[in-house]
């Protein structure tokens, strides 16, 4: 089945970085863009940013420019997305997500489970 | 950035009530707008895209409505699974922001 497996929960301390994995598998992975969204602990849905798995082009929100690298490693159906000096604010479920498109509408359609990432000194 | 203004932030209704939860964008976004379920614990599961196109697999009682800066999630008769907060999301351009959430309970 068509399903996105994300690396397991993270403790970093102000200033360090973390990179989170995101595993597909049921489907081409070079088909698809993977995008990358976070949810603060009682908050709503933060849109981080995506790349396509075909060409490895991105498109980062500008909140996160100069902070945050999504990879791909079309080898392993592996996408990455790594944020740089952490914060405490940044300390949030982190979820990869396969996003479909319809003509020029996109819609994430698959998600990972989710990685806790916290911050904390 | 287009910011997206969801309507109520909470909601409470009964077994077979109709339920809509409206989504207002800042500008016209056309049809670029996604509907997602989030139940406690558990990541989004997309409902709507495209404003009106039902996700396979989800259940036809939701149903979407509107285009370019109003828009609509409706669930026709409510049933007990339905309770969780729901989130529209434009994809019109960068950032792809959601609405703030609307947190629906079964009365």
């Amino acid at each position: 089945q068509v399903q996105l497996v994300q690396s397991g929960a993270e403790v970093k301390k102000p200033g360090a970085s973390v990179k989170v994995s995101c595993k597909a598998s049921g489907y081409t992975f070079s088909s698809y863009v993977i995008s990358w969204v976070r949810q603060a602990p009682g908050q709503g849905l933060e849109w981080m940013g995506g790349i396509s798995a075909y060409n490895g082009n991105t498109n980062y929100a500008q909140k996160f420019q100069g902070r945050v690298t999504m990879t791909t490693d079309t080898s392993t159906s592996t996408a990455y997305m790594e944020l740089r000096s952490l914060r405490s604010d940044d300390t949030a479920v982190y979820y990869c997500a396969r996003e479909t498109a319809v003509g020029s509408y996109y819609g994430m359609d698959v998600w990972g489970q989710g990685t806790t990432v916290t911050v904390s000194s | 950035d287009i910011q997206m203004t969801q309507s109520p932030s909470s909601l409470s209704a009964s077994v077979g009530d109709r339920v809509t939860i409206t989504c207002r964008a800042s500008q016209s976004i056309s049809s670029y707008l996604n509907w997602y379920q989030q139940k406690p614990g558990k990541a989004p599961k997309l409902l709507i895209y495209a404003a009106y196109n039902l996700q396979s697999g989800v259940p036809s009682r939701f149903s979407g409505s509107g285009s370019g800066t109003d828009f609509t999630l409706t669930i026709s008769s409510l049933q007990p699974e339905d309770s969780a907060t729901y989130y529209c999301q434009h994809s019109y351009s960068n950032p792809y922001t959601f609405g703030q959430g609307t947190k629906l309970e079964i009365k």
